[in-house]
């Protein structure tokens, strides 16, 4: 398709596992960004990448989370040692350059149980 | 640090009617501004956008006002439909090499 892909679109895992989450952007878009978005809250900026470099990764909760993007294309949102509250919707975007308008993806539900 | 609020978690129109939704934000280098509609259990969508360097942009139903001096958007929509019903998201950025910044969102409610 040509939107922003992520995949998977559930996943449930148990407390203390590590957790891989996977953003296939729009081609040839150079920006791309990680949102979650928890039970009645808004959109919480994770990190945001300019080609394959993070300049700005300031809304990581903690050590726990890493993201890294490879090719300027595909990006994976990695927690490790998963707690209850890294229950969310995990979003990803991407856009033409920094700060246009941005595309987002479906999202994926993570449940830590 | 919030530097784009939505003080209104949620807002009710009837059909028909003009909905109106505010967003502040702090930051004034700010110089680009989005508003965003977001369906449950969908990804947000683009809606509209406004550049600092203007104080309205129309698009059919959909207008964005910009006071700049006083730090303040709003989006109105006219006539409300009950498929507008949705969270609406103010985000803006800074241009350059600059993320796009989120405000908490803001539930319309259309009543038919």
């Amino acid at each position: 398709g040509a939107g922003v892909s992520q995949s998977p679109s559930n996943k449930v895992t148990e407390k203390g596992k590590d957790v891989e989450l996977r953003c296939d952007p729009i081609s040839g878009h150079t920006a791309l960004y990680w949102y979650r978005q928890s039970l009645g809250q808004g959109l919480e900026f994770l990190i945001y990448f300019q080609g394959n470099s993070a300049p700005d990764k300031s809304g990581l909760p903690s050590d726990r989370f890493s993201a890294e993007r490879t090719g300027g294309s595909v990006s994976t949102l990695t927690i490790q040692r998963t707690q209850q509250e890294d229950s969310a919707v995990y979003l990803c975007a991407s856009s033409p350059g920094p700060g246009q308008e941005a595309f987002f993806g479906q999202g994926t539900r993570l449940t830590v149980v | 640090d919030q530097q784009v609020k939505q003080n209104s978690p949620s807002l009710s129109v009837q059909e028909g009617r003009i909905s109106i939704l505010n967003c502040d934000y702090t930051n004034s280098m700010f110089d680009y501004f989005l508003w965003y509609k977001k369906y449950p259990a969908e990804g947000p969508t683009f809606l509209i956008s406004i550049s600092s360097i203007k104080d309205k942009n129309e698009d059919g139903r959909f207008t964005v006002f910009l006071n700049k001096s006083a730090k303040h958007l709003s989006l109105h929509i006219v006539p409300s439909q009950p498929g507008d019903s949705a969270v609406y998201f103010c985000a803006a950025s800074s241009g350059g090499y600059q993320k796009v910044t989120f405000g908490t969102g803001t539930k319309l409610q259309v009543i038919p």
